[in-house]
């Protein structure tokens, strides 16, 4: 039973280039979140999708890239990686927006150099 | 704007019970959740709270005041596997999720 996973799990970059996180959840949930967590800070939403086919904006989109071509694929693309996106990047999914608990992948260290 | 606090960190002792609060000011209010996070993990849900009053789980209590923008977690008969962060987070009006920066709970023997 996999619930959520991250590929990959760490992963250091330079300055420019580009790369792309992928979650995949095999519990047919229908939202799916990306988050990032920096130090001192709550987890905050980058992006996130209600459905198969629909991707929306959180609170910090700027500099990142979502799809959701199948529902349980979701991936987070950086076209252009900056050190303020050094990181822990978190994916999770949830069957339906009012239900409770969120399942959290188990995360992706992004350096930024 | 929306705010959730808590203690950045606290200490007990194994064996003890300790209290972590979490107080809010959200865009609406649609339910507060407690997780637990290891380092170097992921959250993991522990409770969830709607209406006021007291969740018990096991070891672990979630209490709301919904009036006074309020919860704690309660942990009793702490275990040193418990040192961990507490997460607290808010569902707000639009169903998001607005999560504060944890409680880093250290446990002594």
């Amino acid at each position: 039973n996999a619930g959520v996973t991250q590929t990959p799990k760490f992963r250091v970059l330079k300055t420019g280039q580009s790369m792309t996180l992928l979650c995949a959840q095999d519990m047919n949930h229908e939202y799916m979140y990306w988050y990032r967590q920096d130090p001192g800070m709550g987890l905050r939403l980058i992006h996130y999708s209600v459905g198969e086919g629909t991707t929306a904006k959180g609170e910090v989109p700027d500099g990142y890239n979502v799809s959701r071509l199948k529902k349980q694929n979701f991936l987070l693309g950086l076209e252009s990686a900056a050190p303020s996106q050094t990181s822990v990047y978190f994916c999770a999914s949830q069957p339906g927006v009012d239900t409770g608990e969120l399942f959290f992948g188990e995360g992706s260290r992004l350096t930024v150099l | 704007g929306q705010n959730i606090d808590q203690p950045t960190e606290m200490t007990a002792t194994e064996g003890a019970i300790v209290q972590i609060n979490c107080t809010y000011q959200t865009s609406g209010f649609n339910g507060l959740f407690w997780y637990q996070q290891h380092a170097g993990e992921a959250p993991t849900f522990l409770s969830y709270n709607v209406l006021d009053g007291l969740e018990e789980k096991g070891r672990f209590s979630s209490f709301l005041s919904r009036s006074k923008g309020y919860s704690y977690l309660l942990l009793k008969e702490l275990q040193m596997k418990d040192s961990a962060s507490y997460l607290c987070a808010v569902r707000d009006s639009n169903y998001q999720l607005i999560w504060g920066a944890g409680t880093k709970l250290i446990i002594k023997p």
